[in-house]
């Protein structure tokens, strides 16, 4: 059975602190790799990570994928109070439809 | 403006009912799937569709049907048999880059 984990599943930080999120991951025949970002409403898409060891980049975000290890990390760098989420990382399968299969997310708190 | 859309965004029924949510995109997509969310959880696959007039069930399929009868649609029945109805229900659609998520239809049950 396809398995996504993440971790931790809370994080509480200060604005300005880095931050460093994990997925591994146990998928037959493996795909790709998807981050999305939720805030109380409907997942946005972040990073998609099909090859290993190039990093995605969006601003302060910036995501890597392991192949041989099974993993990805979402690092968020000078966190705001703006990013205060659910962080869920999926994985999608080669073989079964597209389908995704999520991890339980990662609830990230940053204060003031 | 294209996108998927859900509806209604809060419904109530009473325990017993059946009830539809609707899903649609105009994103042109084959791909559409449904998903429940339920507190502090991530989401998990209730149905996905691959094509019109063709459907398979996800990892929590018992209590709900689908159908695909165009390629833009694809409506969630929630059956009296679901145990435990009130979610959150998300639809999306999938090109084979990203998924798209609708806005997502809070179901509570009564």
């Amino acid at each position: 059975e396809d398995k996504v984990v993440q971790s931790p599943l809370s994080l509480v930080v200060h604005e300005g602190d880095t931050v460093t999120l994990n997925c591994s991951y146990e998928v037959t025949n493996f795909r790709s790799l998807l981050w999305y970002k939720q805030e109380k409403k409907a997942p946005t898409f972040l990073f998609m990570l099909t090859s290993s060891g190039i990093e995605k980049k969006s601003g302060r975000l910036s995501s890597i994928l392991d192949k041989k290890e099974l993993f990805s990390i979402l690092n968020i760098t000078a966190t705001q109070t703006g990013d205060s989420a659910v962080y869920l990382c999926a994985v999608v399968e080669e073989t079964s439809g597209s389908r995704l299969t999520f991890g339980e997310g990662t609830q990230l708190t940053v204060n003031p | 403006d294209g996108g998927i859309t859900q509806s209604p965004k809060y419904l109530f029924r009473k325990e017993g009912q059946n009830v539809t949510l609707s899903c649609e995109q105009n994103l042109n997509h084959d791909a559409m799937y449904w998903y429940r969310q339920d507190p502090g959880q991530g989401l998990r696959l209730i149905y996905y569709s691959q094509i019109v007039n063709d459907f398979q069930k996800g990892d929590i399929a018992e209590g709900y049907s689908v159908s695909r009868e165009k390629k833009e649609s694809f409506p969630l029945t929630v059956t009296s048999a679901q145990k435990n109805p009130t979610a959150f229900y998300l639809c999306a659609s999938r090109d084979y880059n990203e998924q798209f998520f609708g806005p997502g239809t809070r179901l509570t049950v009564l």
